[in-house]
């Protein structure tokens, strides 16, 4: 079955610091995977998605994640933080054979200090 | 703005009670998904419907249903409600049903608090 495993569920980096959110993923078949934001009181937004092209995936606010078949990983960063990357940060997970499933990860929370 | 509408934002009810959470998927996105967000259990997948038709069911409990309209709107209905039911119920919708490379988009979910 597959499944995403997120490595600390709090995080806190100081403004201007690189920011590494672990995600690390288990399938059988190479999956697509996806890393969410959820600001306070909002529904989660897409930050970044792979589907087998690229394996470095950059995405919306300076986000960038790469996909590392070896190590099974998927880890999400961004060079320098800002204030208002604090958020909840979630990798999900969709396999390709054909269970439909869109299994999310535990959530990291990002503080970000000034 | 997702475009995902969920109804209502906040509900607060008593043990044993029924409620029924309504989503509006964005237009033209057949499928729709059901989350519950707890503190202890992170977000939950919980049942996933296309075009009318239940497609992957998660960690769903037999006390809760789910059912997709003709017209793609989607109902949660949670029944004998416990004390830990207490949740964010997220619904989200994305274009196609089949394995997924496409976005989820969500809604700003529904706040149950069961005293």
């Amino acid at each position: 079955a597959q499944s995403v495993t997120q490595l600390g569920s709090h995080v806190s980096v100081s403004e201007g610091a690189l920011v590494l959110l672990r995600c690390n993923y288990s399938s059988s078949v190479p999956p697509y995977l996806f890393w969410y934001v959820q600001y306070p009181n909002q529904g989660l937004q897409l930050l970044l998605k792979y589907t087998s092209a690229a394996t470095l995936v950059k995405g919306i606010n300076g986000f960038e994640a790469e996909f590392k078949k070896s190590e099974t990983s998927f880890h999400l960063t961004k060079p320098s933080a800002h204030m208002s990357d604090a958020a909840e940060y979630f990798c999900a997970v969709s396999d390709r054979s054909g269970t439909y499933k869109y299994i999310f990860g535990t959530g990291t929370r990002l503080k970000v200090l000034a | 703005d997702s475009g995902v509408t969920q109804t209502p934002k906040h509900l607060i009810t008593a043990t044993g009670q029924r409620v029924t959470l309504r989503c509006s998927p964005r237009s033209g996105d057949l499928s729709v998904y059901w989350y519950q967000q707890s503190l202890d259990q992170g977000l939950q997948f919980l049942i996933q419907y296309y075009n009318g038709e239940e497609r992957a069911k998660g960690n769903i409990l037999e006390r809760f249903s789910a059912q997709q309209f003709p017209d793609l709107h989607s109902e949660l209905n949670l029944s004998s409600l416990e004390l830990g039911d207490s949740a964010l119920y997220f619904c989200a919708s994305s274009r196609t049903g089949g394995v997924g490379t496409g976005e989820l988009f969500f809604g700003e979910g529904s706040r149950l608090t069961v005293l």
